[in-house]
């Protein structure tokens, strides 16, 4: 069956603008993480959502970063005011709720100008 | 993470057996992970293991955990040349259906003919 996809998987902005990625999780799959990945550092957890709703959004760096999911599948991650220190690879993670492996998307690599 | 270290870098000939380690600092964690990583791909699971246990093994993949040394390993067998890539060692601390990981910075992993 088809994994998680992401999209863009390249996208490239200039410091100041919004920017929005977007997370196609597994079919049926009710949790969905986002991670941040700097150059040369593992991933860091952003956000968790069970369902709809954000059930821990203890990773987020700042208020202009914000995560829906608003039909419980499908989710974005929105950038406001980009920083170039937002400059990463965004990974998302999906998998059924208390199962304890999570499955990646290929990510979204996010270059601030 | 800051709660997992692991050495950056690994070199082992192709054929040999290689050994990456990993220790953490949280004694509640709940599941050890071993991700493998290739250059601009995500992550993919390789194994895991519940804290409970000590030892698991699947096909050339060997996973050690010593609790109280808060030490994993991961031992690949007959190291190929496909087996180059990053290697994250990640923790999660479970808590209502929450899996969310924690990961070390990776293993560089470069196998040599």
């Amino acid at each position: 069956g088809a994994g998680v996809s992401q999209t863009p998987s390249n996208k490239v902005t200039e410091k100041g603008k919004y920017v929005e990625l977007r997370c196609d999780p597994i079919s049926g799959h009710t949790a969905l993480y986002w991670y941040r990945q700097s150059l040369g550092q593992g991933p860091e957890f952003l956000i968790y959502f069970q369902g709809t709703g954000a059930a821990d959004d203890s990773g987020l760096p700042n208020d202009r970063f914000f995560a829906v999911r608003p039909e419980g599948s499908v989710s974005t991650l929105k950038i406001q005011r980009t920083e170039r220190g937002d400059s990463a690879v965004y990974l998302c993670a999906s998998s059924s709720t208390g199962e304890e492996t999570q499955y990646f998307g290929p990510g979204t690599r996010l270059l601030v100008l | 993470g800051e709660d997992v270290e692991q050495s950056l870098f690994l070199s082992v000939r192709e054929g040999d057996s290689s050994v990456i380690n990993c220790t953490y600092t949280d004694s509640s964690s709940t599941y050890l992970y071993w991700y493998k990583q290739e250059p601009g791909a995500g992550l993919q699971l390789l194994t895991y293991i519940f804290s409970n246990m000590d030892m698991k093994q699947d096909q050339r993949l060997t996973v050690l955990l010593n609790k109280k040394d808060k030490h994993l390993s991961l031992r690949i067998a007959d190291t190929q040349t496909g087996d180059s890539a990053i290697y994250f060692c990640a923790e999660s601390k479970v808590s209502s259906n929450d899996y969310k990981l924690s990961f070390g910075a990776g293993t560089t992993v470069t196998v040599r003919a």
